[in-house]
């Protein structure tokens, strides 16, 4: 089955700099990659995804990359401020025909990130 | 709409004390979904289901049991606690024709002593 690893476990970086998390994949079949983000006492949510057909996607201040033949994928935030501290959730999946989607998403062990003013 | 929601949001068990967590949703999804999220092992899934009527085990499914006998609603079930079981419990529903989007409920903090 799928195993995701995410690094780092931790990061601490000053507002206004950029952070990297990085998770890589064991299943080649996997084909969607969301990042979920989930604030202290909250619920995760998603807030951006990559198809495999896709090498790179931005929305704003976030972008993910994927790099299908290493089995890697990145999250990128760019100008971080302090709203940014979270923990983030990298997954896989891959969604196969109707009768073989789950749904089921296979989370990598979560990045707290910090920023600090 | 409320979304996805649990109840109930805290409890304290006894050790062996068994109790029922519901999940309730009003989106309409086929599929939910019960996690378990713990310092450093991010979210593990335990049971899932793909309709009424139908559940299947997940990555740490021991210890737990499930129900779907309604659409809108996914029971987890703890027969005799056990302080291994403390954790954070997520609801998440999908939607097959969607945006492959997990939604999640607010969770319910368990303590077993």
């Amino acid at each position: 089955g799928e195993n995701v690893e995410q690094h780092p476990s931790t990061l601490s970086v000053q507002e206004g700099d950029s952070a990297v998390i990085k998770c890589t994949y064991s299943d080649s079949a996997s084909n969607y990659f969301p990042w979920y983000k989930q604030e202290l006492g909250k619920r995760p949510q998603l807030i951006i995804d990559i198809r495999s057909n896709v090498g790179e996607k931005k929305d704003q201040r976030i972008a993910v990359t994927l790099n299908k033949t290493a089995k890697h994928f990145s999250l990128h935030i760019t100008e971080t401020q302090p709203e940014d501290s979270a923990v983030y959730f990298c997954a896989a999946i891959p969604l196969g025909f109707l009768s073989s989607n789950t749904g089921k998403l296979i989370f990598g062990q979560g990045t707290t990130l910090q920023v600090k003013p | 709409n409320a979304g996805v929601t649990q109840t109930p949001k805290f409890r304290v068990l006894k050790t062996g004390q068994s109790m029922t967590l519901l999940c309730a949703q009003d989106m309409n999804h086929e599929y939910m979904y019960w996690y378990r999220q713990d310092p450093g092992m991010g979210l593990r899934l335990i049971h899932y289901s793909v309709g009424e009527g139908t559940t299947a085990k997940g990555e740490v499914p021991d210890g737990y049991n499930v129900s779907r006998l309604k659409k809108q609603n996914f029971l987890l079930g703890l027969e005799s606690a056990a302080p291994s079981q403390t954790s954070v419990y997520f609801c998440a529903t999908y939607r097959i024709s969607g945006m492959h989007e997990q939604y999640f409920g607010p969770g319910t903090r368990l303590t077993v002593t």
